[in-house]
């Protein structure tokens, strides 16, 4: 079965540039989208089909996917940021989300 | 206003079943398809399979064939996710997704629309 693979964490300083990273064998083949969750909320997508912002997702976020990982790019990061993100492709008639990954900001 | 509304929390013995609804408002429920996604404690997120409202046709994830059962109740907008032989493994937020479609392969979606989530507790 396909697997993502996301770090478990990644740490960034207010106003700099988190990336997070999802690696998948040829994973540039896929569409990859990318859903933000906070504690006790349900997962809200923010980037679909590698690089799309659904309306009300700020320019902020940005995807990008090639060879065999896709990257989220979260620019000038926020307090509000801070949340778990998780990767998910289609594969094999099967979604996959990846393990997920923490983003705290210092 | 567009949403997903799930049932109430459960809590369920094991062996028991447990049969959670998600009602859709806001958009034409026939127009496509419902994913259901589950989450333990502190867990990710895994996914449960699917289920065209129009069709009533489904598919479920390998792990969960045999005990789950998708479907649906067009009158009332409303989907349903039946979980048999529960066992404590299966204690979890389950949630309720509206799949958009990503390319022109069927199940290729990402999930644009989440219900609030319904925890299933199993617990002797």
């Amino acid at each position: 079965s396909y697997e993502l693979t996301q770090p478990l964490s990644v740490s960034v300083a207010l106003g700099q540039t988190a990336r997070i990273t999802c690696g998948g064998n040829n994973i540039g083949s896929k569409n990859v989208h990318w859903y933000q969750q906070k504690p006790g909320q349900a997962p809200v997508l923010v980037i679909y089909r590698d690089s799309n912002r659904p309306s009300g997702i700020p320019e902020r976020f940005s995807g990008s996917n090639s060879g065999n990982t896709a990257t989220l790019t979260i620019s000038r990061a926020q307090a509000g940021d801070e949340a778990d993100y998780y990767c998910q492709v289609w594969d094999s008639s099967t979604e996959v989300f990846g393990g997920g990954t923490k983003l705290t900001v210092l | 206003q567009v949403q997903l509304v799930q049932s109430g929390a459960e809590v369920k013995k094991p062996g028991a079943s447990v049969k959670v609804s998600c009602k859709a408002s806001g958009y034409t429920f026939t127009s496509y398809d419902i994913n259901w996604v589950r989450q333990a404690t502190g867990q990710g997120l895994e996914w449960m399979g699917w289920m065209n409202p129009n069709s009533g046709n489904t598919g479920y994830a390998q792990k969960f064939q045999g005990r789950v059962t998708m479907t649906r109740n067009t009158s009332i907008s409303t989907a349903y996710m039946e979980l048999s032989s529960l066992r404590s493994e299966d204690t979890a937020v389950y949630y309720c997704a509206r799949g958009r479609g990503s390319s022109s392969w069927y199940g290729d979606w990402y999930f644009d629309l989440w219900g609030r989530g319904t925890l299933v507790t199993v617990s002797s």
